[in-house]
């Protein structure tokens, strides 16, 4: 099945210091959406990319989709301690989403 | 904006009875909702599908006999946890689709099994 791989698992930051996670597959992905879930909270979707190469900017965000569909990137700028959290990759397969694992981020102020 | 409603938030229950888990669109139509389960640190693992009117699509692995899911009408979803053993703790959260290419997730239900 549909398998798509994020990495790394955890990434500890110092306050003000940027954040990248990054989402991979081995097939072609038909669109990949990001999530946030703080800890003890579920998961809040962040934004969907579709088209190859495409870039997506929410405030210090970035978002990227691969020119292959292959891969896709959260880019965190100058993290704060409220980025803090798990940030997981998803692929649309169908109506429904494959996870990736997940990359926590802790932020040290 | 879509909001899912999910109860109990938490649950602890003894080992061999049943627990019932209920999710709720509040302002939005759901025909088809899904059912993930979490273990702590780790990613979301999804169960099953839920179609209103119709049997829930269950994916690989997942007893159907023990997790029922019934999905009556177009705003409730419910999962049930039959039987329920220690290995059945976890961190259960429901999903629908908003219609513009995201999910909303309900606030989850943690079950202890004891």
């Amino acid at each position: 099945g549909q398998q798509v791989m994020q990495i790394p698992q955890y990434q500890h930051v110092q306050e003000g210091e940027d954040f990248t996670t990054y989402c991979n597959s081995s097939t072609t992905l038909s669109n990949i959406q990001w999530y946030k879930q703080r800890p003890g909270g579920h998961p809040v979707f962040l934004i969907q990319l579709v088209k190859s190469g495409e870039v997506k900017k929410q405030k210090r965000l970035t978002f990227q989709f691969g020119e292959a569909k292959k891969n896709s990137s959260l880019h965190i700028t100058a993290t704060q301690t409220t980025d803090v959290g798990t940030y997981f990759c998803a692929d649309r397969y169908g109506n429904k989403l494959v996870f990736g694992a997940g990359t926590i981020l802790r932020v040290k102020s | 904006g879509a909001v899912v409603s999910q109860h109990p938030s938490r649950v602890i229950c003894k080992s061999g009875t049943s627990v019932k888990i209920e999710c709720r669109s509040l302002d939005f139509q759901a025909t088809t909702m899904f059912w993930y389960r979490q273990f702590p640190k780790k990613s979301l693992m999804l169960m099953a599908t839920s179609n209103e009117g119709s049997k829930a699509t269950y994916e690989q692995g997942v007893e159907k006999d023990k997790f029922l899911i019934n999905h009556a009408s177009l705003t409730l979803s419910t999962l049930t946890v039959t039987s329920a053993h220690p290995e059945d703790s976890s961190f259960y959260i429901c999903s629908a689709s908003t219609g513009a290419g995201g999910y909303t997730f309900g606030s989850g239900t943690r079950l202890t099994v004891v």
